[in-house]
Parts: C-alpha cells; structure tokens; sequence
C-alpha cells in the first residue's frame, strides 16, 4: 500500500542516452513534483503537475520532459543523457495547490549516468 | 524569489543533549514552514510543520517556533536519541506564481552515543 512509488530504484547508463523514471501515487492527490537531489543532497524542484497540467517548469533543461497520463501518475524522460544529469531524483505528491499541503515523497531513483 | 538559508550544515550532539537547527526565509508572503527529515538513502519525510498564525508548535522531543517579524524558524529536538540522526531540511512555501516549497541547504545531525 506504498503511497509514492517509483521505478526504476537505480538507473545506471552512459551520457547520450534516453531514459524515463515513472511514478505513481495512490493518495488520490491533485498535485505531483519531481525533485532533483544532487550529491550535496540539495533539494530543488524542477517540474509540478496539478490535475494533469504543467504549472511549475522551474528552467530545467529542454531534455527534460515531465509528462502525466493522468493525476496519479507522473513520468520524466531525459534525452541525451549527460554526467551532471547524476543525482537522485524523488517524485512528491500533494493534495492540491489552494493552500500549502504535506508533500509525500516516493522512495528516489538514483540516476549514474557514466 | 523566495530564498531559505539553514544553518548549520553539520551538527553533532551528545546523546540526549539538545539540538536546535536554524533557517531564514526571504519572501513575507511566506505562510507554511515544513521540517523534513531523510535517513540516509531514504526518502525526506515530514516531521512537523507550522503555519504563520502560530508562533510555535511541538510533537513530543520535537518543537518548532516562527518568529514571522524577524522571519526566521527554528528546530529544537530535545533528549537525542541515535535514531534522530539524519539530514533535516526546513522549507518555506513560495506564493509567488504557481505555489512550491523552497527548501533549505540541509543539516547532517549526528548524535554522538
């Protein structure tokens, strides 16, 4: 009964590849993020979704393309992988955007890309 | 846009002393103040809150106050214990265009048994 679930857990590839992160959540959430943690653990949004639509892009690369089928999933593809592209990357889920909310995170999925 | 600086970045304590963990924000419009937790190679997870109408608020060892003039919000956890070893971040909620939190650098905390 995971509430933020993502896969793959570890993602390890070579720069210039193509590669997609999915996650779920089963909370019944209007809103959904995708973070990126880098190796001093900074913690920065890059992407929001509320009820399908984009309302956060927060200047992240072009190779980086958030895309959600429906409100309880959100996937990220990254084309042409790069070495900066390293880091771990959570997907969060809120109850909506009206007023400020808990975000619940999926467990991360660690991307090497070598 | 809204900035949130968290000080210290590493804190070691002895058991069963007290630590108090400190952040800044920017933006006035702020209104919701979270604390976060991650365990090492664990997901971030709250651990207490506060909104702007209440200057201070506690859950067991752990207590947070906001000081909304001077815009500052702090952690204190009080009696560590091992298990409250982990990275903390605090954040601040931005109003600015489309709602986000904005997080601090992060505290790795250490308690020393």
């Amino acid at each position: 009964d995971t509430a933020v679930s993502q896969t793959p857990k570890y993602l390890v590839t070579q720069m210039g590849n193509d590669k997609s992160i999915k996650c779920e959540q089963n909370l019944g959430h209007d809103t959904m993020y995708w973070y990126k943690q880098d190796s001093k653990k900074f913690l920065k949004i890059m992407f929001s979704y509320n009820n399908k639509e984009l309302i956060i892009n927060e200047t992240v690369p072009n190779r980086f393309s958030p895309k959600s089928p429906d409100k309880a999933h959100l996937n990220l593809h990254i084309n042409s992988l790069e070495l900066g592209d390293s880091a771990v990357y959570f997907c969060a889920s809120s109850q909506g955007i009206s007023e400020a909310y808990e975000q619940y995170f999926g467990p991360g999925t660690r991307l090497t890309v070598t | 846009g809204e900035n949130v600086e968290q000080h210290p970045s590493t804190l070691s304590v002895q058991e069963g002393d007290s630590a108090v963990i400190k952040c800044t924000y920017s933006d006035s419009a702020s209104n919701y103040f979270p604390w976060y937790k991650q365990e090492l190679g664990k997901r971030p997870q709250l651990i207490i809150d506060i909104r702007s109408n209440v200057g201070e608020k506690k859950d067991q060892r752990i207590a947070v106050t906001l000081n909304k003039t001077a815009k500052h919000f702090s952690l204190h956890i009080t009696e560590t214990q091992p298990e409250d070893s982990a990275v903390y971040f605090c954040a601040a909620n931005t109003l600015q265009g489309a709602q986000k939190l904005v997080f601090g650098q992060g505290t790795r905390l250490t308690i020393n048994p």
